[in-house]
């Protein structure tokens, strides 16, 4: 059972398009991060919000966590083939604990 | 400076065997972190070890195990194969416990026949 619910599942968007993946629990976490993993690779640590409210940006990725700190949210502005990736949020507690992850692939 | 390295990448296993797997962690981090990643599941925490001692435990069966040594290499075993065993089996490495950022190796990819 995920504690971290990831929707959607898979997106599929053509280059230079917008995409936005969620991330919703019903549980109170410290921080959440965002990681993105390619294949054959290991997750690759994005960002970390820690506090209610906060918005990051990280070039054309902005990220946003929850007034509550339950839920968060990824956006991509102009969408590029390099931004095609799995995309895991993760709720820090005293352990990580992860969402199933968005497939993302962007067309050229 | 070198990443978290996870040998072998590829493994082939019959049903009933055991197997280890190695995580060598960023020099300086002291904290390893065991994943389990299936397509079904997603990423599962295993265990967590920082200075020679489990720290955290995720729910696993006993089957699964693990170790670290003084030089904060881990190890992780797993005994009586299963074919639901199949999985990638990273590795993640952290400054110290509890530790927020986690750096993932590339996994071993454990295939049960």
């Amino acid at each position: 059972t995920q504690l971290l619910e990831q929707s959607p599942q898979f997106l599929s968007i053509q280059e230079g398009e917008n995409l936005t993946v969620y991330c919703n629990s019903s549980s109170v976490f410290s921080s959440l991060q965002w990681y993105r993993q390619e294949p054959g690779e290991g997750p690759v640590l994005l960002v970390t919000v820690v506090t209610g409210g906060e918005v990051k940006k990280l070039k054309r990725l902005t990220f946003q966590f929850g007034d509550a700190r339950k839920d968060s949210s990824l956006h991509i502005t102009a969408a590029q083939p390099g931004d095609t990736g799995l995309y895991l949020c993760a709720g820090v507690y005293y352990k990580l604990s992860f969402g199933a992850g968005t497939t993302v692939t962007v067309r050229a | 400076k070198a990443g978290v390295t996870q040998t072998p990448r590829y493994l082939i296993k019959t049903r009933g065997q055991q197997v280890t797997l190695s995580c060598s962690p960023i020099s300086g981090h002291r904290s390893v972190s065991w994943y389990q990643q299936t397509p079904g599941q997603g990423l599962q925490f295993l265990f967590e070890y920082f200075s020679e001692t489990q720290r955290n435990k995720g729910n696993f069966p006993g089957r699964f195990s693990g170790r670290q040594f003084s030089n904060s290499r881990s190890e992780m075993n797993v005994s009586t194969l299963e074919l639901g065993d199949s999985a990638l089996y990273l590795c993640a490495s952290s400054l110290s416990y509890l530790a927020t950022e986690a750096f993932f190796g590339q996994g071993t990819r454990l295939t049960v026949v």
